[in-house]
């Protein structure tokens, strides 16, 4: 059966490290695979998409990897800041779009 | 500059009442959809409209219906709610069906 997993619920790190979260999925052959945030009580809110044939996006001092062979993407926070902490959901997009249970962040300064 | 507007925010029932959650968006976007979200779990895709005059089933459509009124409304109808149904209920819109989603801030529904 198709399955998207997210690495482990809760991450906490420090301020000024990298944060690096993990999106593997099973049974997909996605076109493309995005990145949200979602702060409590909110909505989430669109990051960054990568497609297929996209190694590597990056936008200021968030970078996302897309590896087709692995089944993974990899979404990196650089120099983190306590405002980073928030849930991060990753998102299928092979005809309906997929999401992950999400990865909490929490950037402690 | 509303983006996505659900309305309404919160709301309470009883089982086996109905109830419809309202949405709009004032972006000109073609798709809208609509999940669910359960304490510590990711979106779960209930209906989505690609264009407007369609609709379509997602992962867990039973026990809701849609209507696509126009381009900007996509209502969500709970016909008996049951309290397998209380969650957090978010609309989103895209303006195409494989592009980035714009949500709203969510329903929060309880049925007691």
């Amino acid at each position: 059966s198709q399955k998207i997993e997210q690495n482990s619920e809760a991450l906490n790190i420090q301020e000024g490290k990298t944060a690096t979260l993990t999106c593997n999925y099973t049974n997909y052959s996605p076109a493309y695979l995005q990145w949200y945030r979602q702060d409590p009580g909110r909505g989430p809110v669109f990051l960054l998409l990568i497609r297929e044939n996209e190694k590597e996006k990056r936008k200021e001092r968030l970078k996302v990897t897309f590896d087709t062979t692995l089944k993974q993407s990899l979404f990196h926070i650089t120099a983190s800041q306590p405002a980073d902490s928030a849930t991060y959901l990753c998102a299928l997009n092979a005809g309906k779009s997929t999401f992950g249970d999400g990865t909490t962040l929490t950037v402690k300064p | 500059n509303a983006g996505v507007t659900q309305t309404p925010k919160f709301q309470v029932l009883k089982t086996g009442q109905s109830m419809t959650l309202q949405c709009a968006q004032d972006m000109n976007h073609n798709s809208m959809y609509w999940y669910r979200q359960d304490p510590g779990m990711g979106l779960r895709l209930i209906y989505y409209s690609a264009s407007e005059g369609t609709t379509d089933k997602g992962e867990v459509p039973n026990g809701y219906n849609v209507s696509r009124l126009n381009k900007r409304e996509f209502s969500l109808r709970l016909e008996s709610a049951a309290p397998s149904q209380t969650s957090v209920y978010f609309c989103a819109s895209s303006p195409g069906e494989y592009q980035p989603q714009h949500f709203g801030d969510g329903t929060r529904l309880s049925i007691l």
